[in-house]
């Protein structure tokens, strides 16, 4: 399954909505999850199954999507959201679990 | 507490071998399959490797197969990952993970990661 997500960055002001899409290249319904990682972290799992909130996740973060289509919205930019986003694919046999590219957001 | 801790990793020649460990605690470890990604610098997250929760099971992403060998001890509560005829491409940060109990086979728990590192 091949991913492509984007943009690859984005610079935003605290307090912006941003949006960061990802494509599959076939239909995985809500096999999608969405991780944050900040520089020299772990990742961090924010959502999971396309649209439901991780444990402990603001709830400025959201998922929607299906098929093939996906976008993770974060409605309030803070700042300790400045990190890079990746979406990962659960649905493949073998499990592979692809992740896209990422998407780095940076202070404006 | 759920925690991930990884170890093992260091400097290694091209060609040689090297054996990572991951500690779980915190959880019933053998409820759980678990994944190694790894993470090259400055890039992206890849998959390396798979295993199922009782360890009968086991996937490999393509550039490690025949290589790289993963195998878990649910009575010590440990991953491991065995790797072979080591490449600088396969330098990276190495990362476990646990497979959630949600259904969709999301990772929510990862470790700190341990760096491998493929130099003469």
């Amino acid at each position: 399954i091949q991913m492509t997500q984007s943009p690859s960055s984005l610079s935003a002001s605290v307090g912006d909505r941003v949006t960061i899409t990802c494509r599959t290249s076939q239909n995985i319904g809500r096999y999608l999850n969405w991780y944050q990682q900040r520089p020299g972290k772990a990742p961090n799992l924010l959502i999971y199954g396309a649209s439901s909130l991780q444990t402990g996740v603001p709830s400025r973060f959201s998922g929607s999507g299906s098929g093939t289509d996906f976008t993770l919205t974060i409605s309030s930019l803070q700042p300790e959201d400045f990190a890079t986003y990746y979406c990962q694919e659960s649905y493949s046999t073998p499990p592979e679990r692809t992740f896209g590219q990422g998407t780095k957001v940076e202070i404006k | 507490e759920v925690q991930l801790v990884e170890s093992g990793g260091g400097l290694v020649q091209p060609g040689g071998s090297l054996r990572l460990s991951c500690a779980a605690s915190g959880f019933t470890f053998s409820d759980h399959p678990m994944h190694w990604v790894r993470q090259a610098p400055g890039k992206g997250l890849e998959y390396v490797s798979a295993i199922s929760a009782n360890g009968g099971s086991t996937y490999f992403t393509h550039s490690v197969r025949g290589r790289f060998t993963i195998s878990r001890d649910n009575s010590k509560n440990t991953l491991y990952l065995q790797m072979g005829s080591l490449r600088a491409e396969d330098m990276a940060v190495y990362y476990c993970a646990r497979v959630s109990t949600s259904g969709y086979y999301d990772f929510d728990y990862w470790g700190q990661g341990t760096l491998v590192t493929v130099s003469s």
